[in-house]
């Protein structure tokens, strides 16, 4: 099966940086890439995903780069807010299945 | 849309009992997908579903666990008997594969904790 690997497994900034989490597959059939967040309590959520056919994508503070020949995907948020503290996941598409997470925390 | 719908929120058991956790799907997708989620081991696929019909249960972890979808509105995963190594939050999440975006959606998990 796909493996999907994170890193890094804890990431810590101050309010008003930015964080980047790096997410590599194996499967080099992959078309789509996407990220996930899950707060205390919560289930995990979709906050951004991009297909193989772009580079980048941009949703106001966050953003996902692809680099197909590297296989490898990151998750970038500018701005980082003490709300962006969280568990953050990347999943291979085929049948989700998901890296093992990194917890950002967001120091006010 | 109400999203996922999980149910209950919490169970608490003693070792082998029968647990029954419950899911409803967002309607109109066609997927569904039970995950399990430890410190250990992280969010691990136990079984996924498309158009009511198990495509693949690799995931299960032993015949203890299993899981069902009578319909399109309904999916039940089962534990019998429960052991505390069961203890851990299970998720149900759907999707359509019709979606431009084939992203899933999540309940909120059903946190179990067998005594």
């Amino acid at each position: 099966g796909e493996n999907v690997e994170q890193h890094p497994s804890t990431l810590s900034v101050q309010e008003g940086d930015s964080a980047v989490i790096k997410c590599t597959y194996s499967d080099s059939a992959s078309n789509y890439f996407p990220w996930y967040k899950q707060e205390l309590g919560k289930g995990p959520q979709l906050i951004i995903d991009i297909r193989s056919n772009v580079g980048e994508k941009k949703d106001q503070r966050i953003a996902v780069t692809l680099n197909k020949t590297a296989k490898h995907f990151s998750l970038h948020i500018t701005e980082t807010q003490p709300e962006d503290s969280a568990v953050y996941f990347c999943a291979g598409r085929h049948i989700m299945r998901f890296g093992a997470g990194t917890r950002l925390t967001v120091k006010p | 849309d109400a999203g996922v719908i999980q149910s209950p929120r919490h169970e608490v058991t003693e070792m082998g009992q029968e647990v029954t956790l419950r899911c409803k799907p967002i309607s109109g997708h066609n997927s569904l997908f039970w995950y399990r989620q430890t410190m250990m081991r992280g969010l691990e696929l136990l079984i996924y579903f498309n158009n009511n019909v198990p495509i693949d249960d690799s995931g299960m972890p032993e015949d203890r666990f299993s899981a069902k979808m009578p319909n399109a509105s309904f999916s039940t995963l089962k534990i019998q008997p429960s052991e505390p190594r069961d203890s851990a939050v299970y998720f149900c999440a759907s999707s359509s594969r019709d979606s431009p975006n084939y992203g899933y959606t999540f309940g909120s998990g059903t946190r179990l904790t067998v005594v």
